[in-house]
């Protein structure tokens, strides 16, 4: 079935740095926008960042630009975040999720999602 | 940014009745050349992800029971269910994906009365 599975979350001291991973399953991941999503505790939802199905555009959130890193390894099925300069604010739920339409149908970025993964949690905490 | 605005916060509703949840963006969402509204509506229920319930403001997503629709233009829209079941309590997000950030509302809890 299709699946998204994160991995790399844990606990950080501010200044840290921390790579997400996210495998996809049951679909071909090279024909499709992703992004980031996330859920500090308690709160609402906060997209990240996006990046196209050929790595050829990457937006960002503005609190995480120049600290985040989204990128893709299609011949491996996966999705990376690599964020760096961690702060106490960046404490949440990272979800990575799949946008509807194959190859940017609908246009660069303009995405809903259709799939997501359960999530993974990052806590950046002295 | 594009700020979308839910309301309400949360409502509470008897089982069979009907829910109805609204969303305000405060910049038009409808893109000229296709005509097509890009929001999206999504549930999320305790411990998981959201799940897309409804995109281009009133499609349905693949498996989603009739009695979710979503309806509005421009800048307005709304999300139904009519007839609330058990399994429906969750926090429900609007979104737009006409600009990034894609942005989404702050969400509306649906609880049994």
């Amino acid at each position: 079935q299709v699946q998204l599975v994160e991995s790399g979350g844990g606990v950080v001291q501010p200044g840290g740095s921390l790579r997400l991973s996210c495998a996809a399953s049951g679909f071909t991941f090279g024909s499709y926008d992703m992004h980031w999503v996330r859920q500090a505790p308690g709160k609402g939802l906060e997209w990240v960042a996006f990046i196209r199905y050929d790595e050829s555009y990457k937006y960002y959130t503005d609190s995480v630009k120049g600290r985040f890193t989204v990128s893709r390894d299609n011949s491996k099925d996966t999705l990376y975040l690599q964020m760096n300069s961690l702060r106490t604010e960046d404490t949440a739920v990272y979800y990575c999720a799949k946008g509807v339409a194959m190859f940017s149908a609908w246009g660069i970025s303009h995405d809903a999602f259709d799939v997501w993964g359960q999530g993974t949690m990052v806590t950046v905490s002295s | 940014d594009f700020v979308m605005t839910q309301s309400p916060d949360s409502l509470a509703v008897s089982l069979g009745e009907r829910a109805t949840i609204n969303c305000k963006s405060s910049q038009n969402v409808l893109y000229s050349s296709n005509n097509k509204n890009f929001l999206a509506w999504y549930q999320q229920k305790p411990g998981q992800p959201p799940k897309l319930l409804i995109y281009w403001a009133s499609t349905r997503d693949s498996g989603v029971p009739d009695r979710f629709s979503g309806s509005g233009s421009g800048t307005d829209f709304t999300l139904t269910i009519s007839s609330l079941q058990a399994e429906d309590v969750a926090v429900y997000y609007c979104q737009q994906y006409y600009t990034t950030p894609l942005t989404f509302g702050g969400g509306t809890k649906v609880e049994i009365k």
